[in-house]
């Protein structure tokens, strides 16, 4: 079973650049790496998933070494509207080993 | 399009009675999974469906939580003779996916059921 390890909080300040590590020491061969955002009273969304090596989209980049055990999440310039909890999802082929972490609360100040 | 919905956003119950709690999840989704999500802790797998196929039921904490997608499309996840610490948001998320690794399906989540049982 992945179990993640994520920090609790962090706090940046706008148009800063925020990495968030997650560490997934028991990761399987065939698990995927997603990370979502979720704001209060709502579900989490989806942002961006990765297996191996580095991985951009329009809003975020995820990097994840040789080895696979930790993955990080870069956001860019960040604004006040980042300000929410994102958890890093490691699971394999099971649905009980889709584990989501504690999740990291990022606090945005302008 | 529509996305996930969940209802009712919010439900209070009186401790012993039974709750059914909805989700109707994007059309042509084939996959849909519940969690529990506990005040300040990530989402907590329950179960899965793979059309109206229970696939996964081993995160249902006890023989009190039962679920269903009977034509594959809706579900509802029942609790019966809730308890307090049943107290929690259930979230169902849908994934177009229906096959290869499970953890690679991008999951769209609904904006949860708050339930509290008093």
């Amino acid at each position: 079973l992945a179990k993640t390890t994520q920090p609790i909080s962090m706090d940046s300040y706008e148009g800063q650049e925020v990495n968030i590590t997650c560490s997934h020491n028991n990761i399987a061969t065939n698990d995927y790496i997603t990370w979502y955002q979720q704001f209060p009273s709502q579900g989490p969304r989806f942002i961006i998933q990765g297996y191996k090596t580095k991985v951009t989209n329009e809003v975020a980049s995820l990097f994840i070494p040789a080895d696979r055990k930790s993955s990080t999440l870069s956001l860019p310039r960040v604004s006040l509207s980042d300000t929410a909890v994102y958890y890093c999802l490691v699971g394999g082929d099971a649905g009980n080993m889709l584990t989501f972490g504690g999740g990291t609360r990022l606090m945005v100040k302008p | 399009g529509a996305g996930v919905s969940q209802s009712p956003r919010y439900k209070v119950a009186k401790r012993g009675q039974d709750v059914a709690l909805r989700c109707d999840p994007i059309s042509g989704h084939v996959s849909l999974f519940w969690y529990q999500q506990a005040l300040g802790q990530g989402p907590e797998f329950l179960t899965y469906f793979q059309n109206e196929a229970q696939l996964d039921k081993s995160g249902l904490p006890s023989d009190r939580f039962f679920a269903e997608r009977p034509e594959g499309s809706v579900s509802t996840l029942k609790i019966q003779r809730t308890q307090q610490e049943d107290s929690a948001v259930y979230l169902c998320a849908s994934s177009l996916a229906s096959g290869g690794v499970l953890s690679q399906a991008t999951q769209y989540f609904g904006p949860g059921t708050r339930l509290l049982v008093l």
